[in-house]
């Protein structure tokens, strides 16, 4: 079965600077791949999607890369601030056809002032 | 954008009752709806997919007798967690796509902390 493998240890960088998240995946290459923002408490918040025919996706200071040879997905924030401080998860479809995501238990990024 | 509301944000219950989690889609209509468990730090775990006027369906491992779903109308999902053990408490996340589409993104709703005591 697919597993997603995020970096489970924080992301602590200063702010400024740009931060480098990583998605991999074991199994088949998925249709699609998202990233997701969950603050404490919250629900997560969707951020971007990008299909297995773009290997580049772009939105204001978030871009995300996809790479179905190496089965991963680099997500960066360039200028990070520290209201970018918060958990990012990204999700696959199940490859069933079931419009069902599978999540990666995220990353947490700290951008210090 | 698509709004998700889910309520209430927060409960605490004894152990034995049980508890009843809204989900409802305010701007667009949802004939599908997933449901969602969150632990403390780990991923989101699907738990069932709640269609509009037919049985949820539910992944392997979820009693269904257990955590019993209706989706009466095309706005609203509500998720009942019955007979509620301490082992129960979690947070549970409701989501829906606003167009139908499986390539679209995930609407989700600010989820519900549930603590059994």
């Amino acid at each position: 079965s697919q597993k997603i493998e995020q970096n489970s240890e924080a992301l602590n960088i200063q702010e400024g600077k740009t931060a480098t998240l990583t998605c991999n995946y074991t199994n088949y290459s998925p249709a699609y791949l998202q990233w997701y923002r969950q603050d404490p408490g919250r629900g997560p918040v969707f951020l971007l999607l990008i299909r297995e025919n773009e290997k580049e996706k772009r939105k204001e200071r978030l871009k995300v890369t996809f790479d179905t040879t190496l089965k991963q997905s680099l997500f960066h924030i360039t200028a990070s601030q520290p209201a970018d401080s918060a958990t990012y998860l990204c999700a696959l479809d199940r490859g069933d056809s079931s419009y069902k995501l599978i999540f990666g238990s995220g990353t947490r990024l700290l951008v210090r002032p | 954008g698509a709004v998700v509301s889910q309520h209430p944000s927060r409960v605490i219950c004894k152990s034995g009752t049980s508890v009843k989690i809204e989900c409802r889609s305010l701007d667009f209509q949802a004939t599908t709806m997933f449901w969602y468990r969150q632990f403390p730090k780990q991923s989101l775990m699907l738990m069932a997919t709640s269609n509009e006027g037919s049985k949820a369906t539910y992944e392997q491992g979820v009693e269904k007798d257990k955590f019993l779903i209706n989706h009466a109308s095309l706005t609203l999902s509500t998720l009942t967690v019955t007979s509620a053990h301490p082992e129960d408490s979690s947070f549970y996340i409701c989501s829906a796509y606003d167009r139908g589409a499986y390539n679209s993104p995930l609407h989700f709703g600010n989820g519900t902390r549930l603590t059994v005591t």
